[in-house]
């Protein structure tokens, strides 16, 4: 079986850079995507991470570690509009999303 | 816009009804995926088609069918409803079916109200 974990609930000023973290239990693992989803919205990708490291994209950053099980997703210069879900998923055998961290930027 | 499209957008019902749901996926994608995602819940997964064959199966309820026809659209058919049903369901298209990087594209969703 697979399962992701990640916190339910961050919240950070806007400007600041914060972090939401995934670890996961999953067989034949393949990588680490992340997906946003505002309310009531459909999810969007925002990043793959198929090898340990970090991948950068634009504001957005995602890292993978292999050994530890472990994953991020790093939002910098935080706006208001980051105010959000945001799932990670892996597709290893079958689609599984993680319950989602709902971020909300204060300003 | 993602370029999959899913009607109806709401849909309301009666708890032993059965009804259908529609998912058109971008050109080019061959997979198609369902999710339901419940009030305040994450997205669980139901099941993928691969170019008209099933590949993967998730929590998908016995109630619950799918399938994806020769021109790639699939339909997600829920019978005898419960109230517990009641859902936001989610069709995702991409262009492989394999476990690697395998971009997920969402329509809006069906907004299924079990009364």
């Amino acid at each position: 079986g697979q399962s992701l974990e990640q916190p339910s609930e961050v919240t950070a000023v806007e400007g600041a850079i914060v972090q939401i973290n995934c670890t996961y239990q999953t067989s034949g693992f393949y990588g680490l995507s992340w997906y946003q989803q505002h309310d009531g919205g459909a999810p969007t990708f925002l990043s793959y991470n198929g090898l340990d490291g970090l991948e950068e994209t634009g504001r957005f950053s995602s890292f993978l570690s292999r050994s530890d099980s472990y994953g991020y997703l790093l939002l910098q210069e935080l706006q208001m509009k980051d105010s959000a879900s945001y799932f990670c998923a892996s597709n290893a055998g079958k689609s599984t999303f993680g319950d989602g961290t709902t971020l909300t930027v204060k300003p | 816009d993602s370029g999959v499209t899913q009607t109806p957008k709401h849909l309301i019902t009666a708890t032993g009804q059965r009804v259908t749901l529609r998912c058109s996926p971008r050109s080019g994608d061959l997979s198609v995926y369902w999710y339901q995602q419940s009030l305040d819940q994450g997205l669980q997964f139901l099941i993928q088609y691969y170019n008209g064959e099933e590949r993967a199966k998730g929590n998908i309820l016995e109630r619950f069918s799918a399938q994806q026809f020769p021109d790639l659209h699939s339909e997600l058919n829920l019978s005898s409803l419960e109230l517990g049903d009641s859902a936001l369901y989610f069709c995702a298209s991409s262009v492989y079916g394999g476990d690697t990087l395998n971009t997920q594209y969402f329509g809006p969703g069906t907004r299924l109200t079990v009364l």
